[in-house]
């Protein structure tokens, strides 16, 4: 069974960072690209950044280019978001997924991160 | 950037009632859509894949039909179960787009 079980969110500062971590488990986690995809409270999905299984090809969303960066340990089978210059627009349920023919098939159970002073 | 738009926004409907959610691309995107369900408090569940494509355990009273810049959900006999936000999905190597959802609520 995929298990995908975020990590890391909490209260931050406006500016501040934030790293979250998605350790996976029943499936071989460094075959597959992954992805973060945030839900603002009350909101729609909005895909984030997506990562290929050996980390060296990564796509991101316009609104988080040069603030975010996903990256990957596939020796400890863990996705992260690296998230710095955070503002209220970020405010959101972030959810890790793997992706199997380019779309999320599984999915954590989500991380909140609320960025307030 | 390629735009989804799904309507309607909200959709009133009885167990047992056919349901149909539109979603529509800003340019041709082939077959390169999915749908979810997202109940409160729960992550997305993919329920179709490559526009017409039924993920496995999903009920067979869901299908998905469309191509180009025009694509359908249809429930054909709506369960209980059902009630939730439905999202369209347009995704590819490079780039993945939502649809602003639509909630399937009880009338």
């Amino acid at each position: 069974e995929v298990q995908l079980v975020e990590s890391g969110g909490g209260l931050v500062q406006p500016g501040g960072s934030l790293r979250l971590s998605c350790p996976a488990s029943g499936f071989l986690f460094s075959s597959y690209w992954m992805s973060w995809v945030r839900q603002a409270p009350g909101k729609g999905l909005e895909w984030v950044a997506n990562i290929n299984p050996d980390g060296s090809e990564k796509h991101y969303v316009d609104s988080v280019k040069g603030r975010f960066t996903i990256s990957r340990d596939n020796a400890k089978n863990s996705l992260y978001l690296q998230m710095n210059s955070l503002s209220a627009e970020d405010t959101a349920m972030y959810y890790c997924g793997r992706v199997w023919q380019w779309l999320c098939d599984s999915w954590g159970q989500g991380t909140l991160v609320t960025v307030s002073s | 950037d390629i735009q989804m738009t799904q309507s309607p926004s909200t959709l009133s409907a009885s167990v047992g009632d056919r349901v149909t959610i539109t979603c529509r691309a800003s340019q041709s995107i082939s077959s390169w859509l999915a749908w979810y369900q997202q109940k409160p408090g729960k992550a997305p569940k993919l329920l179709i894949y490559q526009a017409s494509s039924l993920e496995s355990g999903v009920p067979s009273r869901f299908s998905g039909s469309g191509s180009g810049t025009e694509f359908t959900l249809t429930i054909s006999s709506l369960q209980p179960d059902d009630f939730a936000t439905y999202y369209c999905q347009h995704y590819d190597r490079y780039s993945w787009t939502f649809g602003q959802g639509t909630k399937v609520e009880m009338k």
